[in-house]
This record gives C-alpha cells, structure tokens and sequence, in this order.
C-alpha cells in the first residue's frame, strides 16, 4: 500500500500570502490530522478531519482552515502568512471508525518558508 | 502547559546496548499512546503504541512499558543499532479523539 503521500514538498511565500497544502490519506484511511512542526513550539495538532467534516480542532488562528473531498484526500490552507507560519506540515492518516482511536501514519510533510 | 514532557533532550547509547527512552504526562484522560522515530525534513514514523488497559506492549527490539499511577510511559530498544540514531516522539491521545499530544522529543544516538 502506498502511504501518506504530500505536496508540495517545499513552498515559498512572502508574508500576506495565502498558501494550500494537500495530502492523500493512504488507501482505505477516512481520517486525516494536519499537525505543524517548528523549532520553538514541536509539533502541535491542527485539525482533523473524518467523512469532510472537521471532528477536531488545535489551538490556531481561524487563518488556518482545511477541508476533506469525498475521497478523503485534505487540504489546508493558511491565509495572510505571517513569518511565524514558517514550519514543516504534516498530515497523518488512520482508519478509525466513527469512534476510537487508531495509530496515525504520517506523510513526509511540506517544508512551508515565509519570507 | 505541557502535557507530554520528554524531559531528556538528547540520549548517546553504545551499539548493542539498551536505550530508554522515556516520557511523562499530566492529563489522566489520556489513553493511548505512541511512540514515533523522526529524522530531519521527513514525516515520523510510527514504531509502537500501547493502550492504556495494559502495562507492557513488545515489537521484536522494542518494548514499551506504560505506569498509570506514575503517569509515566517508556520505550526500550534493544539491542540498539546504529540505524536507530534519530529524534524520539512520545504522543498521547485522549479516548476517541484523533488528536495526537507530543512531547518535545529525544535526540537518541547509537555510537559503534
């Protein structure tokens, strides 16, 4: 099976731009969670999404958004970047059902720089 | 507020030797937990994960150990191989949320 696949895998935008990040969940995965990684802050939990609904959000600006298509592939999308949007993305897949939790496999990410 | 602390920011194991790894956490509605191995500019990759209705959970070289009452959970690799050199992440998630907790991670080195 092939895995969490995203692109792009580098992005360079200045501030006040608007950027999208996409990601397909490995086959068969209805559940897909978006987490950013920076030097200061780790990795911390963006939203996730299940049947294009969002069933969980992280502590982040409303500049942060995504959705889910019916094939369970995600989008993010931040909106105005600021310099502190600088990070690697991550989007993770699982299979669970409409409840419980199930192990998340991670994509390679997308290295996102603001300038 | 933390509530995943890998207090250890960096761990240097000889080859063959055991490396643990370990991890605490404050937030008593968790139960579930992982364990991921990170290099630079990749995605992690998941290596083991135990519930919390049991105590121990073993995959060939790694095992790890979970203490409810110490809120404290463990990762043993063993014997350690050089490949193993890479960031360790602990996570945690509460029941029914697909929403991982991570701690800030372990820098493990395995010197040959």
């Amino acid at each position: 099976k092939a895995g969490v696949t995203q692109t792009p895998r580098y992005l360079i935008k200045t501030r006040g731009q608007q950027v999208t990040l996409s990601c397909s969940p490995i086959s068969g995965h209805r559940s897909v969670s978006w987490y950013q990684q920076t030097p200061g802050q780790g990795l911390q939990f963006l939203f996730e999404y299940f049947s294009e609904t969002q069933r969980n959000k992280g502590n982040f600006p409303g500049r942060f958004s995504g959705r889910q298509f019916s094939n369970s592939r995600s989008e993010m999308n931040v909106s105005t970047l600021e310099l502190g949007d600088s990070a690697l993305y991550l989007c993770a897949s699982s299979s669970t059902a409409t409840s419980g939790v199930d192990t998340q496999y991670f994509g390679p990410g997308t290295r996102l720089t603001v300038l | 507020d933390q509530q995943v602390k890998q207090n250890s920011p960096s761990l240097s194991v000889q080859e063959g030797r055991i490396s643990i790894l370990n991890c605490d956490y404050t937030n008593s509605m968790f139960d579930y937990f992982l364990w991921y191995k990170k290099y630079p500019a990749e995605g992690p990759t998941f290596l083991i994960s135990i519930s919390s209705i049991k105590d121990k959970n073993e995959d060939g070289r790694f095992t790890v150990f979970l203490n409810k009452s110490a809120k404290h959970l463990s990762l043993h690799i063993v014997p350690s191989q050089p490949g193993d050199s890479a960031v360790y992440f602990c996570a945690a998630s509460e029941k029914g949320a697909q929403k991982l907790v991570f701690g800030q991670g372990t820098r493990l080195t395995i010197n040959p």
